[in-house]
């Protein structure tokens, strides 16, 4: 089954932990994005990367961390987390950009206290 | 860099009403692509409809109709004949095709039986 997949789904964490959210796809697709959702903001931008060792700032990069060493994996890393990033998380890919339909993954509820 | 506006926060309909969402956008791009995403109240992201710059002809899938009016810088969808499983949030999305995805913040939509 072509997917998404995100792992965990949900975590709660305390502040100046690092985290890592893995996302994973089977698709063979080149571009890859990482979103937060926020009440009143909708989904905002934070990485994309358009393919191996390619990766980009979104609109929030601020505290996050990615990378791109394989063309299926794309894992967000919070090196020191801090409550405003308590937030719910969507990772994302594509054939081969922000153009082409994204399929999501099932998101991941992230509480950092 | 790109907008989207959903003015609508939340709208309420009964069954069997028809609902429109409203999208409003800011480019300065001349090619961009416009997009409709539905996430219901399980959470995931459902992708319902691309649309370029170029075309802007209407489109209708069965009770979902999307209307373009480049002249407004509008993306506009209804809901003919609402139903309870309508009930989402609905959000528009930007791409200049750039690898940058903007999205708007959502309308909540609740079909009441």
């Amino acid at each position: 089954e072509a997917q998404v997949t995100q792992n965990p789904r949900y975590l709660i964490t305390v502040t100046g932990k690092k985290l890592t959210v893995t996302c994973s796809q089977n698709m063979n697709h080149e571009y890859m994005s990482w979103y937060r959702q926020d009440p009143g903001l909708g989904l905002r931008q934070i990485y994309y990367s358009m393919n191996v060792e390619v990766t980009d700032k979104g609109d929030v990069p601020e505290g996050y961390k990615v990378s791109r060493k394989e063309k299926r994996n794309f894992p967000l890393i919070l090196e020191s987390p801090s409550p405003n990033q308590t937030s719910l998380y969507f990772c994302a890919s594509s054939w081969s950009s922000s153009y082409n339909e994204q399929f999501f993954g099932p998101g991941t509820r992230l509480t950092v206290l | 860099a790109q907008k989207v506006t959903q003015a609508q926060t939340e709208i309420s309909v009964v069954e069997k009403e028809d609902v429109t969402l409203d999208c409003v956008y800011e480019t300065r791009d001349t090619t961009y692509y416009l997009f409709w995403y539905k996430q219901p109240p399980s959470g995931e992201l459902v992708f319902l409809i691309r649309r370029n710059s170029f075309d802007e002809q209407n489109e209708i899938s069965g009770r979902y109709s999307w209307n373009f009016q480049k002249s407004t810088s509008s993306f506009n969808f209804t809901i003919t004949a609402s139903q309870v499983v309508d009930s989402a949030v609905y959000f528009c999305a930007l791409t200049p095709g750039d690898y940058k995805l903007s999205f708007g913040a959502g309308t909540t939509v609740t079909v009441r039986a």
